[in-house]
């Protein structure tokens, strides 16, 4: 089946660090995206990893590993805005497949 | 360059009634794609269409249909409505190879 797994929720604190773990299982195989969206709003692109690697887009970064099923977002210098939930989704064939997101607060 | 425009914004409907939500892709993208989102299932794909044919549908019942023009604009049809398909639906366009860009959604209300 396709299933797609993200904590929950989780915490930080304004200037830190924080790792959004993704596990995936899907058919079709075709990429993995990530996508930020905050509350009452649409969903907005952050990156999209279809190798193996790390990409790096300024305070975001995103790591796939195909052969574990496995992809993180790496939030540095956190502000009070990246509160939001985050989304990784797969890309199976055509579609998209979601999981529940991940809640991210940022106190100062 | 606008953006993916939903319309209307939000609708209230009566179980039973049909209802059609409409969507306009970035213009020179020919992939449409539909997702229902609820706090408890999340965004779940409803189905995709590229140059007029629907590629690719996810697990709803058959209520749930959709076409694409001519111009690239979708519309979505939910006929039977149930309470349980109260929700907010996304649209989004792409080139079919990359990301997607989402509009800003159709609240749906059934009561």
């Amino acid at each position: 089946g396709q299933n797609i797994d993200q904590p929950t929720e989780m915490t930080a604190t304004e200037g830190a660090i924080v790792q959004i773990n993704c596990t995936y299982q899907t058919s079709g195989f075709n990429g993995l995206f990530w996508y930020q969206q905050h509350a009452g709003e649409a969903p907005t692109f952050l990156s999209y990893n279809v190798l193996d690697g790390l990409e790096e887009k300024g305070r975001f970064s995103s790591f796939l590993s195909r052969s574990k099923g496995y992809s993180y977002l790496l939030l540095k210098e956190l502000q009070m805005k990246d509160s939001a939930s985050y989304l990784c989704p797969a890309k199976a064939g055509t579609a998209l497949i979601f999981g529940k997101g991940t809640t991210l607060s940022v106190s100062s | 360059k606008a953006g993916v425009t939903q319309t209307p914004r939000y609708l209230i409907k009566t179980r039973g009634q049909q209802v059609t939500l409409s969507c306009s892709p970035i213009s020179g993208h020919r992939s449409v794609s539909w997702y229902q989102q609820t706090p408890g299932q999340g965004l779940q794909f409803l189905f995709e269409y590229f140059s007029e044919t629907q590629r690719n549908k996810g697990n709803f019942p058959g209520r749930f249909s959709g076409r694409q023009f001519s111009n690239s604009r979708s519309e979505m049809n939910v006929s039977t409505l149930e309470l349980g398909d109260s929700a907010l639906y996304l649209c989004a366009s792409g080139t079919g190879n990359t990301e997607a860009f989402f509009g800003q959604g159709t609240r749906l209300t059934v009561v």
